[in-house]
């Protein structure tokens, strides 16, 4: 069965540069969201898409931006790096509403960001 | 505001025993439960999905039961192996905090041969 797709697996960026994560999710999933985790931590949310529409923001930096395209596939943007901002990243989707969906949340296996 | 909390932080047993991880929510109106299991530096894995209306679901080795008015779910190991050590993480889907699902902070087991 397809799974949610994330690239770039790893992407090492000098601090102030921008980088982009792209996330395909589970076709026909309405929902697409982004996590934070840094080491030992739990994944912090920072936003949601449904239907292509932003439909939630956590603690997403203004620095951050996000956005889900026709397609379907979301991309991250996060622009004047710092060093707080290595962590894994992670895209999950889910198909929330609808008789037949049951909201169950599947997750890719992540962007690693090193900032140095 | 949902939070969630998981007990304990970390579980260290030998190979073979039953064991019990405890994940704990402070507003009753969920959609949804759901265990995850993380190995390091990787991607989160579905384990079990749980529906407010339903009281437990099971895979294999795995049992996971929801009390929904206590706040309290359980996810219950059998014979454990070596090959089950990762963090377990619980996750809610709140009802009245728009779409976000709400993470606990992960059990983290260790099952030694």
């Amino acid at each position: 069965a397809a799974g949610v797709i994330q690239s770039p697996r790893h992407l090492i960026k000098e601090k102030r540069e921008t980088a982009t994560l792209k996330c395909y999710p589970i076709p026909r999933h309405d929902t697409v969201y982004w996590y934070q985790q840094g080491p030992g931590q739990d994944p912090q949310f920072l936003i949601s898409f449904y239907e292509k529409m932003q439909s939630d923001k956590g603690s997403i930096p203004d620095r951050f931006s996000a956005q889900q395209f026709s397609d379907y596939h979301s991309e991250l943007n996060m622009s004047s790096l710092e060093l707080g901002d290595s962590a894994l990243y992670f895209c999950a989707s889910s198909s929330l509403w609808g008789a037949a969906n049951t909201g169950e949340l599947f997750f890719g296996e992540g962007s690693r960001l090193t900032v140095l | 505001k949902q939070e969630v909390t998981q007990i304990p932080a970390a579980l260290s047993v030998p190979e073979g025993e039953n064991l019990v991880l405890n994940c704990s929510f402070t507003d009753s109106a969920i959609y949804n439960l759901q265990w995850f299991r993380q190995d390091p530096g990787k991607g989160l894995t579905s384990l079990l999905l749980i529906q407010s209306s339903q009281r437990e679901q099971t895979s294999g080795r795995l049992n996971a039961s929801l009390d929904k008015s206590s706040g309290r779910s359980t996810l219950y190991i059998a014979a454990s192996q070596p090959g089950d050590s990762a963090t377990y993480l619980c996750a809610v889907r709140p009802k009245n905090y728009g779409q976000n699902f709400v993470f606990g902070p992960g059990t983290r087991l260790s099952v030694l041969p």
